[in-house]
């Protein structure tokens, strides 16, 4: 119940297409998913958040999409630029009360120039 | 501002060698985090330290042992190196928890043979 589930692992995307990266979630608690960015040598870093409140969040060409019947939600790349180049986690957790996020596995998305 | 800074960057032990990985944040941070990143595995948690004086386990702490230091430092420890602990492991920090920001350190890939 503790696990998020991303796929795919690894994801090869032509300049100017859309990247979907997906997870799901078992544990009705969780009510913040995050998802992080990470460059080859370096820690990952906050991208875009999500609360179940909404929908759907969109930060320039980065979209959550949110199914909360489905607890599911997922990461769109919209234009995607060989810069997006990168290792992308999803995480989720419980809005209060705790300090452990759960990680997703990852994926590896390369985008071709 | 440094942000969150990790010493040392690299280090090769032998099996049963001792060694703390050092992490520092100068963002006036609360809440103070190691994972460890496995292939295939994403980013687990090892321990964490909601507030100064204060650490607590998380996902997978067997071998290891945290001190904080004091608000700024976070510090971890392994006292008898195995070589299923070869990883890289990241620190990272956050005013409080959950839905704040978690910002990572630039990681230490520690081997063990």
């Amino acid at each position: 119940q503790q696990q998020v589930k991303q796929s795919p692992q690894s994801l090869i995307v032509q300049k100017g297409g859309i990247s979907i990266i997906n997870c799901a979630y078992e544990n009705t608690a969780f009510d913040y998913f995050p998802w992080y960015q990470q460059f080859p040598g370096k820690g990952p870093a906050l991208l875009i958040a999500i609360r179940p409140d909404v929908s759907e969040k969109k930060e320039g060409r980065f979209t959550i999409s949110f199914n909360k019947s489905a607890k599911q939600f997922s990461l769109h790349i919209m234009d995607s630029q060989p810069g997006d180049s990168a290792t992308y986690f999803c995480a989720a957790a419980p809005a209060s009360g705790t300090y452990k996020y759960i990680f997703g596995t990852g994926t590896r998305l390369k985008v071709l120039a | 501002n440094a942000g969150v800074t990790q010493t040392p960057k690299f280090q090769v032990l032998k099996t049963g060698q001792s060694m703390t990985l050092q992490c520092a944040q100068d963002m006036n941070h609360n809440s103070m985090y190691w994972y460890r990143q496995d292939p295939g595995m994403g980013l687990r948690l090892i321990y964490y330290s909601a507030s100064e004086g204060t650490t607590d386990k998380g996902e997978v702490p067997n071998g290891y042992n945290v001190s904080r230091l004091n608000k700024r430092e976070f510090s971890l420890r392994l006292e008898s190196a195995a070589p299923s602990q070869t990883s890289v492991y990241f620190c990272a920090s956050s005013v409080t928890g959950t839905t704040d920001t978690q910002y990572f350190g630039p990681g230490t890939r520690l081997t063990v043979l």
